[in-house]
């Protein structure tokens, strides 16, 4: 089947800095990524819906300069969280989607990202 | 706007007795529905869906759903469960009109005891 695969799986970093997360297809063009957020025992939120090669659609409530997508290719989509503060401390997974139907969704192991 | 809705925060089952967790959605049209299992630190494992058709869906690990359109339901069950049962399950809903997006239930956390 479908891999979707997501780096870091886990990520510790100090308060002000940036960290970037990775998305990949591996054996698929995916021209739908979206990303989604999740706190510690509560279910997902989507963030944000980025296709390959636009802007990417936010959530309302999602800071868009905060975090940072870029859909560059087919096959990667990033995730990037500018000057982190620890209450971005959160895990974050990502989806792609291979075609127009929401069936062919694959989603990514997670990156869980600590702030301190 | 899609919304979904799990009742059970958590449910403590006995290894071997069945399992049933209930979910609720709402939304205007027939939506896609799907449920996800998440073991801890990990990423979403899709379950089953349902699209159209048979209504009585049967996914992988044993687990089944049935939609009921009356009652906007999309329940899981599995007859019997094991001890690598217990994780948290998600239910979901999606729809094209949406563009694609998942709406996604609070979860269910499932203990399993011995």
């Amino acid at each position: 089947g479908a891999v979707v695969s997501q780096h870091p799986s886990w990520v510790i970093c100090k308060s002000g800095t940036s960290v970037k997360i990775e998305c990949r297809s591996l054996d698929f063009q995916a021209t739908t990524m979206f990303w989604y957020r999740q706190f510690p025992k509560q279910s997902l939120m989507l963030m944000a819906t980025s296709n390959e090669g636009s802007k990417a659609t936010y959530e309302q409530g999602v800071e868009k300069d905060k975090f940072l997508i870029n859909h560059a290719s087919l096959t990667l989509s990033t995730l990037t969280v500018t000057s982190a503060h620890p209450e971005d401390s959160s895990f974050y997974i990502c989806s792609a989607r291979g075609s127009r139907v929401v069936e062919k969704l694959f989603f990514g192991s997670g990156t869980q990202l600590s702030v301190l | 706007a899609q919304s979904v809705t799990q009742p059970d925060i958590h449910i403590t089952v006995s290894e071997g007795a069945s399992l049933e967790l209930r979910c609720n959605y709402s939304y205007g049209a027939t939506p896609y529905l799907f449920w996800y299992v998440q073991s801890p630190g990990q990423g979403l494992q899709l379950l089953l869906k349902y699209f159209s058709g048979d209504t009585l869906v049967q996914g992988i690990k044993g687990f089944e759903a049935e939609f009921k359109r009356s009652q906007s339901s999309f329940n899981l069950r599995k007859p019997s469960v094991h001890w690598s049962d217990a994780a948290e399950y998600f239910c979901a809903v999606g729809a094209i009109a949406a563009g694609n997006k998942l709406t996604f239930g609070g979860g269910t956390r499932v203990l399993v005891k011995p």
